[in-house]
């Protein structure tokens, strides 16, 4: 079965400092892998996606992930983060047919920003 | 852009309701999902729907039911609401088919139950 562990509850950085997430998946396959961020009462929005070809993905506002296969991960990075990236931050795994299959999530982490 | 419109943002039952969440998207998408959200839980996904009147039980399915009757409307079906379903609940939908394919969110439903 597939799942998906993102082990830090709740992350809290400085704004301009760098930030990485951390996310391990378990899948029999290929993997397709997703990060979403949720903002408070909001629902979620797609960051960035890995489905083939270069390991290292370039989402919006100035996220990159970096698939590694050996290690079973698939980190979230941004060099400097800024106030509004406070957050709920949840990464996923879908099959390579996942267009009948469902996508699962992690627990999420919650990232805290402080002046 | 695709819109996943979920009709009630906030919503209070009775233990015992029956409750509704409907969920309408825009974009001509085959498959629809209904998740859950809870603290320290993430995202269980409740029930899956491929196509018209089709739908897959997810991982947590009991206690509730769906419905399908049109391609852009997918239905959450609380019979008899308990406290224990008090949560987030999130609709999404995606195309359907093999290859590059994206979940797209609804802004959520979040239901108390008294």
């Amino acid at each position: 079965a597939q799942s998906v562990t993102q082990p830090d509850i709740h992350i809290t950085v400085s704004e301009g400092a760098s930030l990485e997430l951390r996310c391990n998946y378990s899948y029999g396959a290929t993997p397709y892998l997703f990060w979403y961020v949720q903002s408070p009462g909001q629902g979620l929005q797609l960051l960035l996606k890995y489905f083939s070809g270069d390991t290292l993905v370039q989402g919006i506002k100035g996220f990159e992930a970096e698939f590694k296969r050996s290690q079973s991960s698939f980190n979230l990075r941004k060099p400097s983060v800024h106030w509004s990236d406070a957050a709920e931050y949840f990464c996923a795994v879908g099959g390579s047919n996942f267009g009948n299959e469902k996508l699962t999530f992690g627990t999420g982490t919650r990232l805290t920003i402080i002046p | 852009d695709v819109k996943v419109t979920q009709s009630s943002r906030y919503l209070v039952k009775r233990t015992g309701e029956k409750v509704f969440l409907e969920c309408v998207q825009d974009m001509d998408h085959e498959n629809m999902f209904w998740y859950r959200q809870d603290p320290g839980l993430g995202l269980r996904l409740i029930y899956f729907s491929y196509d018209v009147k089709m739908k897959e039980k997810g991982d947590i399915p009991e206690g509730y039911s769906v419905s399908r009757e049109k391609k852009e409307r997918f239905s959450l079906i609380l019979e008899s609401a308990s406290t224990n379903q008090t949560s987030m609940y999130l609709c999404a939908s995606k195309t359907g088919g093999t290859g590059a394919n994206v979940l797209t969110f609804g802004a959520g439903s979040r239901l108390t139950v008294l």
